[in-house]
């Protein structure tokens, strides 16, 4: 089976930056997704990793390290529009994706 | 504009009355899904499908059925809802089912109390 570790919950400062973590143990997966929720939405597409290495996508990057078994997603220039959930996503061989159970990132002035 | 649309988004039922939830997506996407969401359990896979005519379960199937007749249609059933289904539910789609061609897009939500 697949399971995800996030922290629950962070909270941070505008402008600042700020690391969400997400382990996982797995016996194979063939990518990493990374999604945005804010409270009540939809979850919205953020990055994709296959690759280890870091993937950057203007404010947001993220990384993934296979042998370790880890994933970050990194957020720059915090605005108070970041404040939402993010989830981790392992998507393996199976058409059946394994959501983590997001961390809620509060960003304050 | 590429979109997934749900149907309702919010309703209130009682213990039993049958209620289908409808999905369309206009990206003439193959892969489809449902999920539930709940406070500290994050999104859970109700059921799934690959193609017209293809579904499978996911992790959460219990009391719940779908259909895909069409390419751009995936509804959601619940035969006889009780209160365990009160939830949040999301309908997604994707490009295929491989590599980065897994990205859902996913609707707005339809948000379920059965009493």
């Amino acid at each position: 089976g697949q399971n995800i570790d996030q922290p629950t919950e962070m909270t941070a400062t505008e402008g600042a930056i700020v690391q969400i973590n997400c382990t996982y143990q797995t016996s194979g997966f063939n990518g990493l997704f990374w999604y945005q929720q804010h409270a009540g939405e939809a979850p919205t597409f953020l990055s994709y990793n296959v690759l280890d290495g870091l993937e950057e996508k203007g404010r947001f990057s993220s990384f993934l390290s296979r042998s370790k078994g880890y994933s970050y997603l990194l957020l720059k220039e915090l605005q108070m529009k970041d404040s939402a959930s993010y989830l981790c996503v392992l998507s393996g061989g199976s058409y059946i994706p394994t959501f983590g159970r997001g961390t809620s990132l509060i960003v304050h002035p | 504009e590429a979109q997934v649309t749900q149907n309702p988004r919010y309703l209130i039922t009682v213990t039993g009355k049958k209620l289908t939830v409808t999905c369309s997506q206009n990206m003439n996407h193959e892969y489809m899904s449902w999920y539930r969401q709940d406070p500290g359990l994050g999104l859970r896979q109700i059921y799934y499908s690959m193609n017209v005519e293809v579904t499978d379960k996911g992790d959460v199937p219990e009391g719940y059925k779908v259909s895909r007749k069409e390419k751009r249609n995936f509804p959601l059933i619940l035969e006889s809802p009780s209160p365990n289904q009160t939830s949040l539910y999301f309908c997604a789609s994707s490009l295929s089912g491989s590599g980065s061609q897994k990205t859902q897009y996913f609707g707005p939500g339809t948000r379920l109390l059965v009493l």
